[in-house]
């Protein structure tokens, strides 16, 4: 019954490597989110999709993509993975009404070697 | 670039005692929300102050908006261990994509003592 899970919790990889983190949530909400949450706790907003539509698209990298195949799930594919990357990475997601509060899931921590 | 300053970064009290953390902010809102996050876990949404209220309780939680200083104070009463957390600010803006957006602050590390 988890509102917003995000798998896998943990991911160490190489540098270079190409990864996938996945997002699903059951709250039947319209818009979804990926933050990342730099060492020093500095939570960043990187992504929102509302209704399969990308409507925030902050200054990230392109090697990173968000993929939703419906409105219950964004994933977020890496390419090219550097040691910068690491961080941990929170999905979200809210009814699609402006301001509205966001459903967290538990986070990735993804460390670069 | 980053909208809420918390203030102080680290509070350390005793067990029922209460808490104050401070929010900070740089441009127009349409409502500001504060966050808990455990060690190692997601964000939890604690309350919401539109940009036209300037104070609201639930349960242990005041929490105050002062658009005209931009800044915002969030009081935990009569702390409990459970309550050592980060607690975070977000500000959403009051137009376009940035009203679906919420900016984060830096937190206040709070530690609540037994």
């Amino acid at each position: 019954d988890t509102a917003v899970s995000q798998t896998p919790k943990y991911l160490v990889t190489q540098m270079g490597n190409d990864k996938s983190i996945k997002c699903e949530q059951n709250l039947g909400h319209d818009t979804m989110y990926w933050y990342k949450q730099d060492s020093k706790k500095f939570l960043k907003i990187m992504f929102s999709y509302n209704n399969k539509e990308l409507i925030i698209n902050e200054t990230v990298p392109n090697r990173f993509s968000p993929k939703s195949p419906d409105k219950a799930h964004l994933n977020l594919h890496i390419n090219s993975l550097e040691l910068g990357d690491s961080a941990v990475y929170f999905c979200a997601s809210s009814r699609a009404v402006p301001g509205n509060e966001q459903f967290f899931g538990p986070g990735t921590r993804l460390t670069v070697l | 670039s980053q909208q809420g300053e918390e203030d102080p970064q680290a509070l350390s009290i005793q067990e029922g005692e209460n808490a104050t953390m401070n929010c900070s902010y740089k441009t127009s809102i349409n409502n500001l929300q504060w966050y808990r996050q455990n060690s190692g876990r997601g964000l939890v949404h604690l309350i919401l102050i539109r940009s036209n209220e300037r104070e609201k309780h639930s349960g242990r939680l005041r929490v105050t908006l002062d658009t005209s200083k931009k800044s915002s104070s969030l009081l935990i009463t009569a702390s409990r261990a459970a309550d050592t957390a980060s607690y975070f600010c977000a500000t959403v803006g009051d137009s376009g994509a940035g009203s679906y957006q919420l900016t984060f602050g830096k937190g206040t590390k709070l530690s609540v003592i037994p």
